[in-house]
């Protein structure tokens, strides 16, 4: 089996602050994603990358950039962190696109602004 | 677009229950149809699937049909346990083969022993 690790678990920000989220992979899987999720709101889905160097935008993509240097990882940039937001980031992870694809999730990164 | 509506948003059962969560979904042909759930401080896992008219998908205890005419694909437990407490999501696959998936907003179950 493999294992999403996801850094830091825990992110405290100040308003206006540029935050980098840090996802890692040992599948060996093709495609990455990176969700974001809100209490009492499904999973929303910001960017996802298909191999190393692509990168795909989702239907949240304003305020975020992504990076996909290499197969194994996909890291996330809050470019300017809004005061008060308060949000958990999953990253997952799939062998490849397909419609019966199963995701696989790390365990996510709070994020608090202050 | 693509869109699931879950409309459950807090259930709570006692052991022994019967559980059904609700999940209706928009989209054009047969889009695959997933479960997920997420225990606390963890990230959501797969529970199983369906992509055809008619198809049953199960784990755990769990199951759901796949059912075009009414566009639902309903969760079901004949009887749930303490340890099923947790957010179970609906979701919806692509149909660009990207394995993008649209998910519902989350029903929180609460199952007290």
């Amino acid at each position: 089996g493999g294992i999403i690790t996801q850094t830091p678990k825990f992110l405290i920000g100040q308003e206006g602050q540029k935050l980098t989220l840090k996802c890692q992979q040992n599948f060996n899987h093709d495609t990455m994603y990176w969700y974001r999720q809100d209490s009492g709101k499904g999973l929303r889905l910001i960017y996802y990358s298909i191999t190393e160097n692509d990168l795909q935008k989702g239907d949240l993509s304003e305020g975020y950039d992504a990076s996909r240097e290499k197969k194994s990882s996909f890291s996330l940039t809050v470019t300017s962190a809004q005061k008060n937001e308060m949000a958990v980031f999953l990253c997952a992870s799939s062998i490849a696109g397909g419609r019966q694809n199963t995701l696989y999730f790390g365990a996510g990164t709070r994020l608090s602004v202050l | 677009g693509d869109s699931v509506t879950q409309t459950e948003g807090q259930v709570a059962l006692s052991e022994e229950d019967f559980l059904t969560i609700h999940c209706n979904y928009s989209a054009s042909g047969y889009p695959a149809l997933f479960w997920y759930v997420q225990y606390p401080g963890e990230g959501p896992q797969f529970l199983f699937r369906a992509s055809r008219d008619k198809e049953k998908g199960s784990s755990r205890g769990f199951e759901a049909t796949y059912d075009k005419g009414t566009t639902s694909f309903h969760l079901r437990k004949a009887s749930v346990q303490e340890s099923d407490s947790a957010v179970y999501y609906c979701a919806l696959g692509d149909r660009t083969n990207t394995g993008k998936l649209t998910f519902g907003d989350g029903t929180v179950l609460t199952v007290k022993p």
